[in-house]
Order: C-alpha cells, then structure tokens, then sequence
C-alpha cells in the first residue's frame, strides 16, 4: 500500500540551529515528492518539490530536500532556522500514474526556542 | 493573482445536522481537489474534479458526504446528516491540470459537531 511517514510528530530546535525533517516513503511507482507547510489557522503552502532530475532540490525561504531512491526518503534541511520557521510540515507524494492525487505524512510540527 | 478561496471559515453543527462549505479555485485551474484533515494528521483526499467532472472519489463517505463542481470552477462540499468524526478542517486546493501539478490550497474551513 502506498504511505507516507514522516517519524517526528514533534521537533524543537533553538534559532539559528539547522534542522533535517525526515520523511519516508513506500510507493509502487515512481513518485514524485513536495513538502508543505501550514501556519495555525492556514492553508498549505508549497516550500519545494521533486519530480525528476538533480536530486537536491532548493525551495522557498531557504529550505532544501534531497530525494534518495535507495532510501526511499525526502528529507527536508535548512541551514539555519528563524523563529517564524515554526510550523507544521508536511511531506506529500505523488505518482505519474495517479492523475495528480498525493498522498501526506501525518506532518512534523517544528517549534523554535529562542 | 488571487487565491482560493474557501468559505466559511469556521462552522460549529449538531450532529445530524447538514453543513455546505464552499471553493473557489484559482481562475483557469482545471483540477479542484476536496481534503479532510483530521486534528494531528496530514489531509486526506476526498474527491478531486477535473473541470466539472470527478475522477476520483473514492475515500469519500458517499453514504453521507456529496461534492459538485458546476461550470467547472466554484464546487460544494456537503455533509449530511454530520457525525462527530466529521470534526476536521476541511481543505480545498486547486491546480492547473492533473498530473504533477502543485496544488495551491485554500484557508480551509474548520468544522466542529457537537
């Protein structure tokens, strides 16, 4: 069956500390990935995605995912985090096949100690 | 460019009661996309359109929940009669076409039954 697992419901990390979210995937067919955040009280908003190609990809607000095949994973990493990083995150993933349907993680809610 | 727009933004119901919330994609996207997020989980797919047509819809409770997309651009989402695990946010995100396209969400509309 098709899944999504992400294994750190709850991350705290101090500001200016680099972060790594951790997100697995089990998939029949070649996906392709995005990572989301959501706000209290907001929609998701798309930080990057993967569909083919170099396998480290850059997003918005300088978060970056690298896709490892071998490990069927889609780690989410920023250098430095802000206090207005804190959020849920979510990994989603999608297949060529699937007209377009993703599937979530159950999200990894990061806050951030001053 | 506007977003999607999704109202109400809160609704608070009796169980057995009815409730409609209601979406509007992004002008010219052709895909619509219903999502169920339980408190603590990532959103759960309900029913995606393409244009006013559904193409998949098969997570969603067809004995109580229905879904439209008239014209092919603003739907409804209706739930009756309305059960306690009802209780969600209820997400409605949009893309361009179907296959691999980033889905653009809404604010979402946060139910509560009673």
């Amino acid at each position: 069956a098709q899944s999504v697992t992400q294994p750190d419901i709850h991350i705290t990390v101090s500001e200016g500390a680099s972060l790594e979210l951790r997100c697995n995937y089990s998939y029949g067919a070649t996906p392709y990935l995005f990572w989301y955040v959501q706000s209290p009280g907001q929609g998701l908003q798309l930080l990057l995605k993967y569909f083919s190609g170099d396998t480290l990809v850059q997003g918005i607000k300088g978060f970056e995912a690298e896709f490892k095949r071998s490990q069927s994973s889609f780690n989410l990493r920023k250098p430095s985090v802000h206090w207005s990083d804190a959020a849920e995150y979510f990994c989603a993933v999608g297949a060529w096949n699937q007209g377009g349907k993703l599937i979530f993680g159950q999200g990894t809610e990061l806050s951030v100690k001053p | 460019e506007a977003g999607v727009a999704q109202s109400p933004r809160y609704k608070i119901i009796e169980k057995r009661q009815s409730v409609a919330f209601w979406c509007n994609p992004i002008s010219g996207h052709a895909t619509l996309y219903w999502y169920q997020q339980i408190l603590g989980q990532g959103p759960k797919l309900l029913i995606q359109f393409q244009n006013n047509g559904v193409v998949d819809d098969s997570q969603l409770p067809k004995d109580r929940f229905s879904a439209e997309r008239l014209k092919g651009v603003d739907s409804t989402l209706k739930i009756q009669p309305a059960k306690l695990e009802d209780s969600a946010v209820y997400l409605c995100a949009s893309s361009l076409d179907s296959v691999a396209g980033e889905q653009f969400f809404g604010p979402g509309t946060r139910l509560t039954v009673l």
